[in-house]
C-alpha cells in the first residue's frame, strides 16, 4: 500500500517558469511533510518542510502548499533554474521515527 | 551537517551470494537508518540501527535477509543475503543529527547501486 504517491515520474519546465511538483497521501495520521532533492550519485538532501498546522511554507524560490482535506501537497519552484534539475521526493511522518517517501519526480529545467 | 560515505558505490552480483554495504559518518550519531529504493519505487525504510542494541526492522524486512551491524557511533553495515534479482536496488544509509522530530537534520549517504543477475 503506497501511502505517499507522486504520480508524475517526470516533469519538464522551461527556465524561468514555475515548476509544480505534486504529492498525494492516504494516511490521515501524517502530520509533517518534507521535500527532498536528489542529484545523481548523491543522497537526497532536505529542501523544505511543512507541519499540518500550516497550509503554506515559503523559503526563497521554494514554496510548499498543504491541502489537508484533499490530502495533497505541492512544491512550487519559481523561477525555475537549470540547477533545479534533480529528482524530488516528498515524504511524510506520523510522529514516529520514520519517514514514508513517494516514488520521486524527475524535474528537468530546459534553458 | 554530516558527511556520509558508502562502500561500494555500485556492484554487480550473482544470485545466491551476499553483499555487505558499509556506511561511514564523519561524526558520532545515535540513529542510523537503512533504506532501499527499488526501480521506479519509493525509498523504503529497511531498519533502524542503534549502537549497542539490535536493529529494529520494518514490516516486510527480516534480520536473516538483511543483517545489520552497528559496532560504534560512526559506522554501520547492511548485508543483503542470498541475493535474488528482486534485490536489485539502490541502498542508502542515513543519519539523524537532531533529536525527536527534527527531520531537517536527516542526512543521506550517496547510495549503493546493486544489480543482481
Amino acid at each position: 500500500d503506497q501511502q505517499v504517491k507522486q504520480n508524475s515520474p517526470s516533469l519538464s519546465v522551461q527556465e524561468g517558469r514555475i515548476s509544480i511538483l505534486n504529492c498525494d497521501y492516504t494516511n490521515s495520521m501524517f502530520d509533517y511533510f518534507l521535500w527532498y532533492k536528489k542529484y545523481p550519485a548523491e543522497g537526497p538532501t532536505f529542501l523544505i518542510s511543512i507541519s499540518s498546522i500550516k497550509d503554506k511554507n515559503e523559503d526563497g524560490r521554494f514554496t510548499v502548499f498543504l491541502n489537508k482535506s484533499a490530502k495533497h501537497l505541492s512544491l512550487h519552484i519559481v523561477p525555475s533554474q537549470p540547477g533545479d534539475s534533480a529528482v524530488y521526493f516528498c515524504a511524510a511522518s506520523d510522529g514516529a521515527q520514520k519517514l514514508v517517501f513517494g516514488q520521486g519526480t524527475r524535474l528537468t529545467i530546459n534553458p | 551537517s554530516a558527511v556520509i560515505s558508502q562502500k561500494p558505490s555500485r556492484d554487480i552480483c550473482q544470485r545466491g551470494t551476499s553483499l555487505t554495504i558499509q556506511c561511514q559518518v564523519d561524526s558520532q550519531v545515535t540513529m542510523m537508518f537503512w533504506y532501499r529504493q527499488q526501480p521506479g519505487q519509493s525509498l523504503t525504510l529497511i531498519a533502524t540501527a542503534n549502537q549497542g542494541s539490535e536493529a529494529t526492522y520494518e514490516s516486510g524486512f527480516v534480520i536473516d535477509k538483511f543483517p545489520i551491524s552497528r559496532p560504534n557511533l560512526t559506522f554501520s553495515t547492511l548485508t543483503v543475503s542470498n541475493m535474488s534479482p528482486e534485490d536489485s536496488s539502490i541502498y542508502l544509509c542515513s543519519v539523524d543529527l537532531g533529536s525527536g522530530r527534527a527531520w531537517e537534520t536527516q542526512y543521506f549517504g550517496p547510495g549503493t547501486r546493486l544489480l543482481v543477475l
